[in-house]
């Protein structure tokens, strides 16, 4: 069984036109993270939560906006995506409860932007 | 300032053996993590090493020092299969996880 769940898939959205993505989990992991990851290249951490808490990455985009309104639901809100903004989103989630506990990854949504 | 580097692509052969390695330069260390990922799809967790040494996971083993800030996942009895990236990542003092860019394995038959 799924235990984390991005929707949807394949998002494809025109330039300016804003986006919404969304990630669960039925891991009960009070951690969620999410990352843009580009071709070739290293995942970007964009935000993560512990629990409520909401943390923003220094050079993360304006552009770019996360709620989470409990513990299985996180969004990631790109208001007016650009053509960089297409990429590989990826979400993950961590227990918490152990510092230096493994995160596991949503299966991703491949943004492409026209 | 933070820096993971391993190689951006190794070619092995089938049932043969390869090492991949990593060396990182991170603000504190809470243990290396190894991921495979395969071309558009998400990593999927294969290590973690926190103290000294090796680690043998079945036809996978990573190896830790921490002194010398190195690391290395080897592959044996190579597989089509294992044709995709291997990351490094460090957790760094704030455990958020450093990702390397990764390495692209390509396996010829």
């Amino acid at each position: 069984d799924a235990m984390v769940i991005q929707n949807p898939r394949y998002q494809v959205t025109q330039f300016g036109k804003p986006v919404t993505l969304s990630c669960s989990q039925t891991l009960n992991h009070n951690v969620m993270y999410w990352y843009q990851q580009k071709s070739s290249q290293a995942p970007k951490l964009l935000f993560h939560y512990y629990d409520k808490d909401f943390n923003n990455e220094a050079d993360t985009p304006d552009n770019f906006q996360s709620r989470r309104p409990n513990t299985s639901f996180c969004f990631l809100d790109i208001r007016s995506p650009g053509l960089g903004d297409a990429a590989m989103y990826l979400c993950a989630t961590r227990t918490g409860t152990g510092s230096t506990d493994t995160q596991y990854f949503g299966p991703g949504t491949r943004l492409t932007v026209l | 300032g933070q820096n993971i580097d391993q190689p951006t692509e190794m070619t092995a052969t089938e049932g043969a053996i390869v090492q991949i390695n990593c060396t990182y330069q991170t603000s504190g260390f809470n243990g290396l993590f190894w991921y495979q990922q395969h071309a558009g799809e998400a990593p999927t967790f294969l290590s973690y090493n926190v103290l000294d040494g090796l680690e043998e996971k079945g036809r996978f083993s990573s190896f830790l020092s921490r002194s010398k800030g190195y690391s290395y996942l080897l592959l044996k009895e190579l597989q089509m299969k294992d044709s995709a990236s291997y990351l490094c990542a460090v957790m760094d003092s704030n455990y958020q996880l450093i990702w390397g860019a990764g390495t692209k394995l390509i396996i010829k038959p």
